[in-house]
């Protein structure tokens, strides 16, 4: 199976803590494209990063890092000294190829809340 | 750059009315998808153009649903007649490049609530 999951489904931290959102894939590809999108109350999608499954080095961008681990099949998410504008959910997704198409599948997605 | 335009935002009507979304990608992307979100869930892909040509339709449900791409360019999907259980979102998103590699940028999405 193709599939994503988000053990989360809610987060509640108290601002400036920092937070770790899961994110557990199971795919046969060899080759496949994880990626986390942030979805704030106004709906809109955001991306967020893409990784390729033959890049293992963890990625930081400023208050966001990724720790990416083939021999979990975990993509984890963390964000650091969190703010309130933080507050969406988030999503995890792959890519897999299914009846012979490439197709995003998403997670159930983890909807985190940072109180001031 | 503009991104990913949808219309309109909210939309209600009653079951089996008709109703039908519109879509405008980012200038320049050949790829754009349709996507179901119901609440608490992730999108859900219904169909996907690579310019004009639906190429992967595997999960519309075609008995009601149909969507165009007539120019390459923007794109309207269309639900005929809708169903209470068809309330969810619709996003509209958008590629360059090869499908699954690159990242899409989504729109706002419709809120559609069928009565």
């Amino acid at each position: 199976a193709q599939k994503v999951t988000q053990a989360q489904t809610e987060i509640s931290v108290v601002e400036k803590e920092d937070v770790t959102l899961d994110c557990v894939y199971e795919t046969r590809d060899t080759t496949y494209y994880l990626f986390w999108y942030k979805q704030p109350p106004s709906g809109e999608l955001v991306f967020l990063i893409r990784r390729n499954s033959f890049d293992e080095q963890n990625e930081i961008s400023g208050r966001y890092s990724w720790n990416f681990q083939k021999s979990t099949s975990s993509f984890n998410f963390t964000i650091t000294a969190s703010q309130v504008v933080d507050s969406a959910v988030y999503f995890c997704a792959l890519t897999a190829l299914i009846q012979g198409a490439q197709k995003l599948v998403f997670g159930q997605g983890t909807r985190l809340t940072i109180n001031p | 750059e503009a991104g990913v335009v949808q219309s309109p935002r909210y939309k209600i009507i009653e079951k089996k009315q008709p109703v039908a979304f519109w879509c405008n990608p980012i200038s320049g992307h050949n790829t754009l998808y349709w996507y179901l979100q119901n609440l608490g869930q992730g999108p859900e892909l219904l169909i996907r153009y690579e310019n004009e040509e639906a190429v992967d339709d595997s999960q519309l449900p075609k008995d009601r649903f149909s969507a165009e791409r007539l120019k390459g360019v923007d794109s309207t999907l269309k639900i005929q007649p809708a169903e209470l259980g068809d309330s969810a979102v619709y996003l509209c998103a958008s590629s360059s490049g090869l499908a699954g590699r690159n990242e899409q940028f989504f729109g706002p999405g419709t809120r559609l609530t069928v009565l």
